[in-house]
């Protein structure tokens, strides 16, 4: 069955680097996001990528991040510069559309900014 | 700010019982609905979508949706040990993002 992908399964960096964040969604979806949770608390809204434009974000998607679809497999979020805030889990997904559509999970990057 | 509220729990319920969760909504204009399920250090997977008012089942699962109230609720039937997790109510919140509930931790005791 096709699944999201994603990689490092765990990255550890020190604050004030840039990070990037791997992911490939499943082959014949058109709509990919980034959604993070910190440790005990809710999965939250990144980002949607449509068509290789940004289609919606949040309020936590600021000038720090950035997403690209830099082939025709790989999904990728850069942090430019990290806080030790940005310490949490990211999670890819992926779905054939947007709005009602079911949306399906990767595996999650741990990322731990020291 | 669209809310999603799901009872945290934890929940506790004994091997073949009934297991209800329940999530309730803030956006009278949502029509998507979303559970997943969450084992601890893993990521949400899908369990079921359901998008009109009643029920919806798959396997020992049944969602239930009454949108009048808005109100999801999963019941899990003939519980097992393995589906001891924390479920997550997700509810689409305009154009493509889903907006999480902080989840209901579920422990079924064999």
């Amino acid at each position: 069955e096709p699944e999201v992908t994603q990689t490092p399964s765990h990255q550890v960096t020190q604050m004030g680097q840039e990070v990037i964040l791997r992911c490939v969604p499943i082959s014949n979806h058109l709509y990919f996001y980034w959604y993070r949770q910190i440790l005990g608390q809710k999965v939250e809204f990144l980002v949607s990528f449509y068509n290789n434009e940004i289609s919606e974000k949040s309020e936590i998607f600021d000038d720090q991040f950035s997403v690209e679809r830099p082939d025709g497999s790989n999904f990728t979020l850069k942090i430019r510069s990290t806080k030790l805030e940005d310490s949490a889990m990211y999670f890819c997904a992926s779905s054939e559309g947007g709005g009602a559509y079911e949306q399906y999970f990767g595996p999650g990057t741990r990322l731990t900014v020291t | 700010q669209k809310e999603v509220e799901q009872n945290s729990g934890p929940l506790s319920v004994p091997e073949g019982a009934i297991a209800s969760l329940n999530c309730t909504y803030s956006d009278r204009g949502s029509q998507s609905f979303f559970w997943y399920r969450q084992y601890s250090g893993k990521s949400p997977e899908l369990i079921m979508s359901i998008y009109s008012n009643g029920d919806k089942e798959d396997g020992r699962f049944t969602a239930q949706l009454n949108k009048a109230s808005q109100y999801v609720s999963l019941l899990i039937r003939d519980s097992q040990p393995s589906d001891s997790a924390t479920y997550l109510c997700a509810v689409e919140g305009g154009s493509e993002k889903l907006v999480f509930g902080k989840g209901t931790k579920l422990t079924v005791n064999p």
